[in-house]
């Protein structure tokens, strides 16, 4: 069975700083994983996937992904937060049927 | 592309009467998903579709709820009758399948009062 744990549900960071968003998943398959981002009153926005090719996944928005087997981990990362980062971020696992487990949700908040 | 297409994009009704959302999925795209978002439960998938049949409807939460397929370009979601605890977004995505990823409309907010 398939299942993501998101930890932190509301994650906080000033402008410039890293961001870290962290995902756990369970998988009875090899799996493909993605990342999501949720703007206000908007709908879910693709920002990278693994679908086992490399493991360091690189996304729109300078957004990038790393897939741990040993640790069943594929923890969203960025180098330095923007503004306009502020959102609420989904990852998901991928069955061989196309049918998604999300997460939670952590909801980014960028100060400035 | 225009992307999934979904209307209306805000529905406010009134308890027990009917509701029906509409979705338009992206031209090629053969799966189609309906989901529903809460702040209490989160996002939640309701049923979905492979080449226009439905194939796990597992999540649609009660007898009340329903959804079609007639063609690969169209899809409704009804819910017959509407109830206050229905107010939430209900997003539609599709995809390729074999590609996995899920392409998701603007959503549809269902207020019920």
């Amino acid at each position: 069975a398939q299942s993501v744990t998101q930890l932190g549900s509301h994650v906080s960071v000033s402008e410039g700083a890293l961001v870290l968003l962290r995902c756990n998943y369970s998988s009875s398959v090899p799996p493909y994983l993605f990342w999501y981002v949720q703007y206000p009153n908007q709908g879910l926005q693709l920002l990278l996937k693994y679908t086992s090719a490399a493991t360091l996944v690189k996304g729109i928005n300078g957004f990038e992904a790393e897939f741990k087997k040993s640790e069943t981990s594929f923890h969203l990362t960025k180098p330095s937060a923007h503004m306009s980062d502020a959102a609420e971020y989904f990852c998901a696992v991928s069955d061989n049927f196309n049918k998604f487990y999300f997460g939670s949700g952590t909801k980014l908040n960028v100060k400035p | 592309d225009a992307g999934v297409i979904q209307s209306p994009r805000h529905e406010v009704t009134e308890m027990g009467q009917e509701v029906t959302l509409r979705c338009k999925p992206i031209s090629g795209h053969n799966s189609l998903f309906w989901y529903r978002q809460t702040m209490m439960r989160g996002l939640e998938l309701l049923i979905y579709f492979n080449n226009n049949v439905p194939i796990d409807d597992s999540g649609m939460p009660e007898d009340r709820f329903s959804a079609k397929m007639p063609n690969a370009s169209f899809s409704t979601l009804k819910i017959q009758p509407s109830e206050p605890r229905d107010s939430a977004v209900y997003f539609c995505a599709s995809s390729l399948m074999g590609r996995h990823e899920q392409y998701f409309g603007p959503g549809t907010r269902l207020t019920v009062t």
